[in-house]
Protein backbone atom coordinates (compact mmCIF):
# COMPACT_ATOMS: atom_id res chain seq x y z
CA UNK A 1 0.00 0.00 0.00
CA UNK A 2 2.12 2.90 -1.31
CA UNK A 3 -0.24 5.36 -0.60
CA UNK A 4 -0.05 8.60 -2.65
CA UNK A 5 2.82 8.32 -5.02
CA UNK A 6 4.13 11.55 -6.56
CA UNK A 7 6.90 12.02 -9.33
CA UNK A 8 9.47 13.53 -10.38
CA UNK A 9 10.79 15.03 -7.09
CA UNK A 10 12.79 17.90 -8.30
CA UNK A 11 11.95 19.43 -11.67
CA UNK A 12 13.90 21.91 -14.12
CA UNK A 13 12.03 23.89 -16.42
CA UNK A 14 12.87 26.77 -19.06
CA UNK A 15 10.40 29.34 -19.81
CA UNK A 16 7.90 28.43 -22.27
CA UNK A 17 8.33 24.69 -21.51
CA UNK A 18 5.64 22.16 -21.04
CA UNK A 19 5.40 19.39 -18.48
CA UNK A 20 3.20 16.82 -16.50
CA UNK A 21 3.33 15.99 -12.69
CA UNK A 22 2.49 12.43 -11.89
CA UNK A 23 0.16 11.74 -9.45
CA UNK A 24 -1.29 7.93 -8.59
CA UNK A 25 -3.13 6.83 -5.39
CA UNK A 26 -3.68 2.98 -4.73
CA UNK A 27 -6.20 3.87 -1.24
CA UNK A 28 -9.12 4.02 -4.13
CA UNK A 29 -9.86 7.64 -2.97
CA UNK A 30 -12.95 9.77 -4.86
CA UNK A 31 -11.33 12.94 -4.15
CA UNK A 32 -7.86 13.93 -5.97
CA UNK A 33 -6.26 17.21 -5.81
CA UNK A 34 -3.10 19.51 -6.68
CA UNK A 35 -2.04 22.22 -3.95
CA UNK A 36 1.21 24.32 -4.46
CA UNK A 37 2.68 25.58 -1.89
CA UNK A 38 5.07 29.04 -1.51
CA UNK A 39 6.86 30.46 1.29
CA UNK A 40 4.44 33.51 3.22
CA UNK A 41 1.30 31.77 0.92
CA UNK A 42 0.21 28.45 2.50
CA UNK A 43 -0.96 25.59 0.51
CA UNK A 44 -3.27 26.99 -2.70
CA UNK A 45 -5.53 24.61 -4.79
CA UNK A 46 -5.19 24.46 -7.83
CA UNK A 47 -7.87 21.96 -9.26
CA UNK A 48 -9.77 19.45 -7.74
CA UNK A 49 -11.54 16.20 -8.49
CA UNK A 50 -14.34 14.28 -6.55
CA UNK A 51 -14.04 11.37 -9.09
CA UNK A 52 -13.00 9.51 -12.71
CA UNK A 53 -14.22 12.55 -15.39
CA UNK A 54 -15.32 15.29 -12.92
CA UNK A 55 -12.83 17.87 -12.07
CA UNK A 56 -12.81 21.24 -11.38
CA UNK A 57 -11.04 24.85 -10.35
CA UNK A 58 -9.41 25.74 -6.88
CA UNK A 59 -7.81 28.94 -6.01
CA UNK A 60 -5.25 29.59 -8.67
CA UNK A 61 -6.28 27.44 -11.73
CA UNK A 62 -4.58 29.46 -14.67
CA UNK A 63 -1.57 28.02 -16.39
CA UNK A 64 -2.60 24.39 -15.08
CA UNK A 65 -4.95 21.63 -16.86
CA UNK A 66 -5.57 18.20 -15.01
CA UNK A 67 -7.91 15.33 -16.13
CA UNK A 68 -8.99 11.74 -14.14
CA UNK A 69 -9.59 9.08 -16.47
CA UNK A 70 -9.16 6.42 -13.53
CA UNK A 71 -9.70 6.43 -9.96
CA UNK A 72 -6.16 6.21 -9.38
CA UNK A 73 -5.01 8.83 -11.57
CA UNK A 74 -4.42 12.40 -11.50
CA UNK A 75 -1.75 14.36 -13.73
CA UNK A 76 -0.91 18.29 -12.87
CA UNK A 77 -0.19 19.75 -16.63
CA UNK A 78 2.02 22.71 -17.11
CA UNK A 79 1.31 23.80 -20.56
CA UNK A 80 4.04 26.73 -20.60
CA UNK A 81 5.97 27.30 -17.75
CA UNK A 82 6.63 30.60 -16.62
CA UNK A 83 8.61 31.96 -13.42
CA UNK A 84 5.67 32.36 -11.43
CA UNK A 85 5.11 28.60 -11.13
CA UNK A 86 8.50 28.16 -9.42
CA UNK A 87 6.88 26.63 -6.31
CA UNK A 88 6.92 23.09 -4.21
CA UNK A 89 3.59 21.28 -6.10
CA UNK A 90 1.72 18.43 -3.36
CA UNK A 91 -0.78 16.27 -4.97
CA UNK A 92 -3.32 14.76 -2.44
CA UNK A 93 -6.40 12.62 -1.68
CA UNK A 94 -8.54 11.51 0.62
CA UNK A 95 -11.84 9.64 1.14
CA UNK A 96 -15.12 11.52 0.59
CA UNK A 97 -13.46 14.73 1.88
CA UNK A 98 -12.17 13.82 4.82
CA UNK A 99 -8.63 14.10 5.88
CA UNK A 100 -5.80 14.22 3.12
CA UNK A 101 -2.94 12.25 2.27
CA UNK A 102 -0.46 13.86 0.64
CA UNK A 103 2.30 12.99 -1.61
CA UNK A 104 5.92 13.48 -1.19
CA UNK A 105 6.09 16.70 -2.87
CA UNK A 106 7.76 18.09 -6.33
CA UNK A 107 10.02 20.74 -6.18
CA UNK A 108 9.95 23.01 -9.59
CA UNK A 109 11.69 25.79 -11.00
CA UNK A 110 10.97 27.69 -13.83
CA UNK A 111 13.98 29.45 -15.12
CA UNK B 1 -13.79 36.13 1.06
CA UNK B 2 -11.60 33.56 3.51
CA UNK B 3 -8.91 34.49 5.87
CA UNK B 4 -7.51 32.16 8.10
CA UNK B 5 -4.84 33.77 10.95
CA UNK B 6 -1.88 31.96 12.33
CA UNK B 7 1.16 33.44 14.41
CA UNK B 8 4.64 33.13 11.96
CA UNK B 9 6.73 31.65 14.39
CA UNK B 10 6.90 30.55 17.68
CA UNK B 11 9.87 28.50 19.84
CA UNK B 12 9.43 26.70 23.41
CA UNK B 13 11.44 24.51 25.25
CA UNK B 14 11.25 20.37 25.43
CA UNK B 15 9.21 19.05 27.92
CA UNK B 16 6.96 22.30 27.92
CA UNK B 17 3.25 22.82 26.63
CA UNK B 18 2.73 25.42 23.80
CA UNK B 19 -0.53 26.80 22.00
CA UNK B 20 -0.93 27.35 18.12
CA UNK B 21 -3.84 29.72 17.67
CA UNK B 22 -5.75 29.98 14.56
CA UNK B 23 -8.98 32.09 13.42
CA UNK B 24 -10.62 32.22 10.95
CA UNK B 25 -13.06 34.08 8.62
CA UNK B 26 -14.81 32.06 5.62
CA UNK B 27 -18.09 31.56 4.01
CA UNK B 28 -19.42 28.87 5.22
CA UNK B 29 -17.76 26.21 7.86
CA UNK B 30 -17.98 22.55 7.49
CA UNK B 31 -15.18 21.73 9.69
CA UNK B 32 -11.20 22.62 10.76
CA UNK B 33 -8.19 20.19 10.10
CA UNK B 34 -4.65 20.98 11.60
CA UNK B 35 -1.73 19.06 9.64
CA UNK B 36 1.56 18.67 10.67
CA UNK B 37 4.84 19.80 7.81
CA UNK B 38 8.43 18.42 8.86
CA UNK B 39 10.63 20.87 6.46
CA UNK B 40 11.32 19.43 3.32
CA UNK B 41 8.46 16.89 4.00
CA UNK B 42 4.67 16.58 2.77
CA UNK B 43 1.92 17.78 5.99
CA UNK B 44 0.36 15.01 7.16
CA UNK B 45 -2.91 14.89 9.36
CA UNK B 46 -3.31 15.89 13.02
CA UNK B 47 -6.35 16.51 14.27
CA UNK B 48 -9.80 17.53 12.78
CA UNK B 49 -12.75 19.36 14.77
CA UNK B 50 -16.54 19.90 13.10
CA UNK B 51 -18.38 20.55 17.00
CA UNK B 52 -17.64 23.07 19.38
CA UNK B 53 -15.05 21.72 22.65
CA UNK B 54 -11.63 19.76 22.67
CA UNK B 55 -10.37 16.69 20.89
CA UNK B 56 -7.60 14.99 22.15
CA UNK B 57 -5.55 12.68 21.05
CA UNK B 58 -2.15 11.58 23.02
CA UNK B 59 -0.19 14.66 23.32
CA UNK B 60 -1.81 16.69 20.99
CA UNK B 61 -5.28 18.52 21.57
CA UNK B 62 -7.53 20.84 19.33
CA UNK B 63 -10.11 22.81 20.60
CA UNK B 64 -13.03 24.79 18.23
CA UNK B 65 -15.38 27.60 19.06
CA UNK B 66 -17.27 28.24 15.97
CA UNK B 67 -19.41 31.31 17.15
CA UNK B 68 -15.50 32.84 17.70
CA UNK B 69 -13.94 31.80 14.46
CA UNK B 70 -11.11 30.20 16.97
CA UNK B 71 -9.28 27.25 17.09
CA UNK B 72 -6.08 26.19 19.11
CA UNK B 73 -3.86 23.00 18.87
CA UNK B 74 -2.21 22.01 22.22
CA UNK B 75 1.03 20.35 22.30
CA UNK B 76 2.01 18.47 25.71
CA UNK B 77 5.54 17.42 26.60
CA UNK B 78 7.43 19.18 23.66
CA UNK B 79 10.13 17.23 21.71
CA UNK B 80 12.80 17.48 19.48
CA UNK B 81 10.89 16.41 16.64
CA UNK B 82 7.61 18.25 17.05
CA UNK B 83 9.96 21.09 15.62
CA UNK B 84 7.66 21.42 12.55
CA UNK B 85 5.54 23.73 10.61
CA UNK B 86 1.54 23.21 12.05
CA UNK B 87 -0.95 24.13 9.57
CA UNK B 88 -4.66 25.12 10.02
CA UNK B 89 -7.27 24.40 7.11
CA UNK B 90 -10.45 25.61 7.27
CA UNK B 91 -13.51 23.83 4.91
CA UNK B 92 -15.80 26.54 3.77
CA UNK B 93 -18.37 26.38 1.69
CA UNK B 94 -17.36 23.27 -0.32
CA UNK B 95 -16.98 19.80 0.76
CA UNK B 96 -13.15 19.40 -1.01
CA UNK B 97 -12.16 23.09 -0.93
CA UNK B 98 -9.93 23.28 2.14
CA UNK B 99 -8.61 27.07 2.66
CA UNK B 100 -5.38 26.56 4.80
CA UNK B 101 -3.28 29.39 6.95
CA UNK B 102 0.46 30.33 6.57
CA UNK B 103 1.45 27.71 8.77
CA UNK B 104 2.84 28.38 12.43
CA UNK B 105 6.85 27.27 12.49
CA UNK B 106 7.55 26.01 16.00
CA UNK B 107 11.19 25.44 16.88
CA UNK B 108 11.63 23.21 20.00
CA UNK B 109 14.72 24.04 21.91
CA UNK B 110 16.54 21.72 24.83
Amino acid sequence: NAGVTQTPKFQVLKTGQSMTLQCAQDMNHEYMSWYRQDPGMGLRLIHYSVGAGITDQGEVPNGYNVSRSTTEDFPLRLLSAAPSQTSVYFCASSYRGEKLFFGSGTQLSVL
Amino acid sequence: GQNIDQPTEMTATEGAIVQINCTYQTSGFNGLFWYQQHAGEAPTFLSYNVLDGLEEKGRFSSFLSRSKGYSYLLLKELQMKDSASYLCAVRAESFQKLVFGTGTRLLVSP
